[in-house]
């Protein structure tokens, strides 16, 4: 499977916790995004790189949210202290560049108890 | 606020039927209108795009009809089918900058057979 791959496919953990998500992309594609779906809403944007730099991120990713993507391969996102309103799908996808079709992993669930 | 406004929310067709769902935005700078299918417990998969250069675009039994002076643009999806039951999504993004794309609400599809 060459698609974009996510882990762990679903995370449960208590309210305080850290979480740590990881995304493997398509293979050379030079863009990697991460966004965030709430039940019975769209994706948004939460922050983006191109290769290893981390070029823009929303007001939704507040400051106990950090991505990486050390190498400009896998990228890791990290949610400290999770609070119930963290709970949501988040989202990666990867493009070749910015103009180019964005294509999607199947994500990681996040259950806050 | 949300940029992209999507209608209508769920969709009821009988198999062989044309389902039509749209998508309306007001920020010029979008340049790039994909759609997304979404079956449960899965990521958006992409399934047609198209730029303001041209008013239709015509894949298989999908076609995008786009009306830029209406800043409007338009799914349609001809002699559906029970597996076309999923949530579809339209989404814009603009030109420069992150290029990530802002979703519509989804619409929730049910072809009945």
């Amino acid at each position: 499977d060459t698609g974009v791959s996510q882990d762990p496919r679903h995370k449960i953990t208590k309210r305080g916790q850290n979480v740590t998500f990881r995304c493997d992309p398509i293979s050379e594609h030079n863009r990697l995004y991460w966004y965030r779906q709430t039940l019975g809403q769209g994706p948004e944007f939460l922050t983006y790189f191109q290769n290893e730099a981390q070029l823009e991120k929303s007001r939704l990713l507040s400051d106990r949210f950090s991505a990486e993507r050390p190498k400009g391969s896998f990228s890791t996102l990290e949610i400290q202290r999770t609070e119930q309103g963290d709970s949501a799908m988040y989202l990666c996808a990867s493009s070749p560049n910015g103009r180019q079709p964005q294509h999607f992993g199947d994500g990681t669930r996040l259950s806050i108890l | 606020q949300q940029q992209v406004k999507q209608s209508p929310q769920s969709l009821i067709v009988q198999k062989g039927g044309i389902s039509i769902i749209n998508c309306a935005y007001e920020n010029t700078a979008f340049d790039y209108f994909p759609w997304y299918q979404q079956f449960p417990g899965k990521g958006p998969a992409l399934l047609i795009a198209i730029r303001p250069d041209v008013s239709e675009k015509k894949e298989g039994r999908f076609t995008i009809s786009f009306n830029k002076s209406a800043k409007q643009f338009s799914l349609h999806i001809m002699d559906s089918q029970p597996g076309d039951s999923a949530t579809y999504f339209c989404a814009a993004s603009k030109r420069t900058g992150a290029n990530n794309l802002f979703f519509g609400t989804g619409t929730r599809l049910t072809v009945i057979p």
